[in-house]
């Protein structure tokens, strides 16, 4: 069975600085897709960036970057110039084949001034 | 880029009164939908998968009769809690995929709706 473990519940940081969230999964699929989805207050799921597992470069979305690491079933998000428009909580996710989204637990990401 | 719409945002009712929550894709066509159920503070809690057109697939432990799910049409799934009790208060939230579930996509992305907080009194 798929599972996600994202092992740090809560961060902090200030304004202006990186912050990188973990991710870890399990799978014994090889084609499948990594994401990271960010929800702030509002409560909307939106996506942050994603990652299909053959492609071996890193996806990068402006400030937002991965580590894709396919043998160690890591992928982590890295955020830099942290804004404090980036507190939110965020769900990294993986999905194969059958589009259900697996997810972890989440950590609460906050931003402060 | 793609929106799924999803009505109400919030809602109130009476226990054993039933709630229906729609979750409609604006610009194209949801071959798979998904919906969810989310706690506070914790993460999204898949309860059914559903085609167009066939029954809805249920997660272990998730009530077909309490949660009924059509999806009828390519544009629109709903979600009916049938007999509501303060138990079911919760968030849900609906996704969509162009694709159909077994298919792989190369460029698939999911789509969310914007979710429903139901609370039963």
């Amino acid at each position: 069975a798929q599972t996600v473990t994202q092992s740090q519940p809560e961060m902090s940081v200030q304004e202006a600085e990186t912050v990188t969230l973990s991710c870890t999964y399990d799978t014994s699929e090889n084609n499948y897709y990594l994401f990271w989805y960010k929800q702030p207050p509002s409560r909307q799921m939106i996506l942050v960036i994603r990652q299909e597992a053959y492609k071996q470069q890193n996806a990068t979305e402006n400030r937002f970057s991965v580590n894709f690491q396919k043998a160690a079933k890591s992928f982590s998000l890295k955020i830099s110039d942290s804004q404090l428009g980036d507190t939110a909580m965020y769900f990294c996710a993986f999905m194969w084949s059958n589009y259900q989204l697996i997810w972890g637990a989440g950590t609460k990401l906050i931003i402060k001034p | 880029g793609a929106v799924v719409s999803q009505h109400p945002s919030w809602v109130i009712c009476k226990s054993g009164t039933s709630v229906k929550i729609e979750c409609r894709s604006l610009d194209f066509q949801a071959t798979t939908m998904f919906w969810y159920r989310q706690f506070p503070k914790q993460s999204l809690m898949l309860m059914a998968t559903s085609n167009e057109g066939s029954k809805a697939t249920y997660e272990q432990g998730v009530e077909k009769d309490k949660f009924l799910i059509n999806h009828a049409s390519l544009t629109l799934s709903t979600l009916t809690v049938t007999s509501a009790h303060p138990e079911d208060s919760s968030f849900y939230i609906c996704s969509a995929s162009l694709s159909a579930a077994g298919e792989y996509a190369t460029n698939e992305k999911l789509f969310f709706g914007s979710g429903t907080q139901l609370s039963v009194l």
